[in-house]
């Protein structure tokens, strides 16, 4: 059964940093491509970033571009997000997501991880 | 970026009922066109792929259709658990989303 279990969400004040972790088991974690897709309360989601399953091709919305940073670690099947100078503006649910065939399809999803960027 | 127009915003209707909601793209994506249901406080789950191609473990009712610019996701006998909210999605290019159709019971 495919999962994916993100982490590391919590509150932070704006201008602050924060790395999001995403565990995936029950495929072949370098086979496919993943991204980070974030949903604001009462919004249509946004993906902030996607990795090829090469991991060759990294690709960011100019949002978010420069202040968020998408890697990962074969031997664990983890994704994670480096989040830095945080805005109000990326208040949001994050999910990591598992790519269709390579693209932009997202077949799995996990539960979510809320950020919250406050003072 | 590409731009998505869903319509409706929202709709009201009964168990049973044939619901129809539609996406239109800014410019053409060919069939690179996506749907997801969002049910509250879940994921969103991927229901059609390829403008028509049912996702494994998607109910038949789901009809996905279009090309180009317009295109349409069509639940033949609305059932108690497909209300929720719809979304499309671009994989074209940079991927993008449209507003989101939410389905209410009448």
């Amino acid at each position: 059964e495919v999962q994916l279990v993100e982490s590391g969400g919590g509150l932070v004040q704006p201008g602050g940093s924060l790395r999001l972790s995403c565990v995936a088991s029950g495929f072949t974690f370098s086979a496919y491509s993943m991204s980070w897709v974030r949903q604001a309360p009462g919004k249509e989601p946004e993906c902030v970033s996607f990795m090829s399953s090469s991991g060759n091709s990294i690709d960011y919305p100019d949002s978010v571009k420069g202040r968020f940073t998408i890697s990962r670690d074969i031997a664990k099947n983890s994704l994670y997000l480096q989040m830095n100078s945080l805005r109000a503006e990326d208040t949001a649910v994050y999910y990591c997501v598992r790519g269709h065939s390579g693209s932009s399809t997202w077949d799995y999803w996990g539960q979510g991880t809320l950020v919250t960027v406050s003072s | 970026d590409i731009q998505l127009t869903q319509s409706p915003s929202s709709l009201s209707a009964s168990v049973g009922d044939r619901v129809i909601i539609t996406c239109r793209t800014s410019q053409s994506v060919t069939i690179h066109l996506n749907w997801y249901q969002q049910r509250p406080g879940k994921a969103p789950n991927l229901l059609i792929f390829g403008a028509s191609t049912l996702q494994n473990g998607v109910p038949s009712r789901f009809i996905g259709g279009g090309s180009g610019t317009d295109f349409t996701l069509t639940i033949s006998s609305l059932q108690p658990e497909d209300f929720a909210t719809y979304y499309c999605q671009q994989s074209y290019s940079t991927p993008t989303f449209g507003g989101g159709t939410k389905v209410e019971i009448k």
